[in-house]
């Protein structure tokens, strides 16, 4: 079956600490991949995504995640963490070409970043 | 565009009333999904549209809930009657055909089912 796991379920950070969250994700064919982070109180925004092209995305705030087919992975990578990251990150996968309706979630990786 | 728009934002209620959350998806996006968030379970589909019409609800939990999307702009979800387990913050959100599954998500509203 297709799915999402995040391994971290809670990370604890110092402010300027290097963040790396996991993501792995079982699916046949090719795979559209999404981060997206929630802070506290709020709603899932789109943090960034990979369809094709370059294995290295860029993201807004400094977020970047790369994708390794072989490791079936798509890790988020920050250099320096602030406060303000302090939220609940999520990973999810879809089939490239699939429907809207196959969007699978992880369950989330909760990151506190202490000040 | 405003985003994907929710309310109430924020509903508390009794056990056995009926509950309607309602969703506006952005301008143009043909589908919309409702999602149902708690600290056990995390977040779960419930029921996805493309073009109005209902796709998949094999999330929905049990047929105290029921979804509806009368037109492109608007769609409601109902539970009844209202149980305490159904507490949780229910999202909705809205993509677009051709926008590679990207997801947009509303605000949220958090019901408490006392």
């Amino acid at each position: 079956a297709q799915s999402v796991s995040q391994h971290n379920h809670h990370v604890i950070l110092s402010e300027a600490a290097s963040l790396e969250l996991g993501c792995n994700y079982s699916y046949g064919g090719t795979v559209n991949l999404f981060w997206y982070v929630q802070y506290p109180g709020q709603h899932l925004q789109l943090l960034l995504k990979y369809f094709s092209g370059d294995p290295l995305v860029k993201g807004i705030k400094g977020f970047e995640a790369e994708f390794i087919k072989s490791k079936f992975s798509f890790n988020l990578r920050k250099p320096s963490v602030q406060w303000s990251d302090t939220a609940e990150y999520f990973c999810a996968a879809a089939n490239y070409g699939g429907s809207q309706g196959n969007l699978i979630f992880g369950k989330g990786t909760k990151l506190s970043v202490k000040p | 565009d405003a985003g994907v728009i929710q309310s109430p934002r924020h509903e508390v209620t009794e056990m056995g009333q009926e509950v309607t959350l309602r969703c506006k998806p952005i301008s143009g996006h043909d589908y919309l999904f409702w999602y149902r968030q708690t600290m056990m379970r995390g977040l779960e589909l419930l029921i996805y549209f493309n073009n109005n019409v209902p796709i998949d609800d094999s999330g929905m939990p049990e047929d105290r809930f029921s979804a509806k999307m009368p037109n492109a702009s608007f769609s409601t979800l109902k539970i009844q009657p209202s149980e305490p387990r159904d507490s949780a913050v229910y999202f909705c959100a809205s993509g677009l055909s051709g926008g590679g599954e990207t997801q947009y998500f509303g605000p949220g509203t958090r019901l408490l089912v006392l």
